[in-house]
């Protein structure tokens, strides 16, 4: 069935060092979406990409969505501890905006 | 605006004890999903409504039941708990999609289940 994985699963960043996640799909998406989970908190959407190729920025973070539409990453430029969370792909599935979520990558950044 | 909320927040329940979730969202969305979240696996999809008196089936449902009467609530049942169902519950809404277009959905701050 289709799948969507991210990587990597954790990682911890000392502040001001870049970060970056990956996601990619098994199959081709019309759009992905992006999210954020604070610790202890509820998934807040972030963006959608929707073009091939896209890039989308958003202060320090900055979204690409790939050439053939399968896969996408977050980086987020000198981080800062109010970036920690899990960070959530998610792309279209079976219509009625139902989303297919990837495992997520955990940030931990330490002053 | 409250957005999409949840009772409870925690609930500690036994094995074969029954519950009921109780999601309502203020936003006038027709949509709206049941996910469970464990550690590692991201958010699963439980149930989903697409509109008042509708129901369906998402990729984990065994275990659950759900009813959706009124547009606003979207209920989640658990007749006879399993510690398999100890888990983080959302809640989620989102408006109905036109012509191909995906939209956010909007979570509410869950409910943490312990089944013992």
């Amino acid at each position: 069935g289709q799948q969507v994985m991210q990587i990597p699963q954790y990682q911890h960043v000392q502040e001001g060092e870049d970060f970056t996640t990956y996601c990619n799909s098994s199959t081709t998406l019309s759009n992905i979406q992006w999210y954020k989970q604070r610790p202890g908190g509820h998934p807040v959407f972030l963006i959608q990409l929707v073009k091939s190729g896209e890039v989308k920025k958003q202060k320090r973070l900055t979204f690409q969505f790939g050439e053939a539409k399968k896969n996408s990453s977050l980086h987020i430029t000198a981080t800062q501890t109010t970036d920690v969370g899990t960070y959530f792909c998610a792309g279209p599935t079976g219509g009625y905006n139902k989303l297919i979520f990837g495992a997520g990558t955990r940030l931990a950044v330490h002053p | 605006n409250a957005g999409v909320t949840q009772t409870p927040k925690f609930r500690v329940l036994k094995t074969g004890q029954s519950m009921t979730l109780l999601c309502a969202q203020d936003m006038n969305h027709e949509y709206m999903y049941w996910y469970r979240q464990d550690p590692g696996m991201g958010l699963r999809l439980i149930h989903y409504s697409v509109g008042e008196g509708t129901t369906a089936k998402g990729e984990v449902p065994d275990g659950y039941n759900v009813s959706r009467l009124k547009k606003q609530n979207f209920l989640l049942g658990l007749e006879s708990a399993a510690p398999s169902q100890t888990s983080v519950y959302f809640c989620a809404s989102s408006y109905s999609t036109r012509w191909g277009a995906n939209y956010e959905q909007y979570f509410g701050p869950g409910t943490r289940l312990t089944v013992t």
